[in-house]
């Protein structure tokens, strides 16, 4: 059971924004830790999408956009394309189960 | 450029233990810890504890502490996770990543994972 929620799918027609939240708590997000987020097509290693909460890695498009506040985060993603079509994770840090922490992924499906 | 390459896929019986092999190339070694993560079946990211190339010191989620073990050989620039007790929940994908620090200096808990290995598969029957 991850301490990051988020919700299990999401939906969008090509071109469209789509937005995945992740919810955490006073231990994680809500402590200050630093949120990141990854793209994970199957068969395939995890790709950094977001990093510190807003900071995107060379290479990825800015359609992607993270965001921080309170006790939550989410990733934005503007002008849907077919190759988005994936799992999501967010990631932290949890200070009482002194370990690292990933959400419970979102599948997004391009219409 | 900086990669990690995993070795192949295993099978073990319950009770069983196994190492998987992840080297490292294109980066200074021991400048960055690397974590280990895992999928299992239909199943979310994992994270399962890191190593400090450099000390050797290894920290490890509470879920696997007293089974696991991650150490690594900075001669051949590799790290290896071994779990113990294997059952048949172990049954995922084992992945190894490099540590990104979003912020410098990096800070305790602040780990990104921004260069992964393929994965190795793990089936425990």
């Amino acid at each position: 059971q991850s301490v990051l929620t988020q919700p299990p799918s999401m939906s969008g027609a090509p071109g469209q924004r789509v937005t995945i939240s992740c919810t955490g708590s006073s231990s994680n997000i809500g402590a200050g830790f630093d949120v990141h987020w990854y793209q994970h097509l199957p068969e395939t290693a995890p790709k950094l999408l977001v990093h510190g909460n807003n900071n995107r890695p060379s290479g990825v498009p800015d359609r992607f956009s993270g965001s921080k506040s309170g006790t939550s985060a989410s990733l934005a993603i503007a002008g849907l394309q077919a190759e988005d079509e994936a799992d999501y994770y967010c990631q932290s840090y949890d200070s009482s189960l002194s370990g690292y922490v990933f959400g419970t992924g979102t599948k997004v499906t391009v219409l | 450029q900086a990669q990690l390459v995993q070795s192949g896929a295993a099978v073990r019986e319950p009770g069983a233990s196994v190492k998987i092999s992840c080297k490292a190339s294109g980066y200074s070694f021991t400048s960055q810890y690397v974590h280990w993560v895992r999928q299992a079946p239909g199943q979310g990211l994992y994270w399962m504890g890191f190593v400090n190339p450099f000390t050797g010191g290894p920290k490890y989620a509470r879920k696997y502490q007293d089974r696991l073990s991650i150490t690594r050989d900075t001669s051949t620039s590799t790290v290896y996770v071994e779990l113990s007790s294997l059952r048949s929940e172990d049954t995922a994908v084992y992945f190894c990543a490099r540590r990104y620090c979003s912020r410098s200096p990096c800070v305790p808990g602040g780990d990104a994972f921004d260069i992964w290995g393929q994965g190795t598969m793990v089936t425990v029957s």
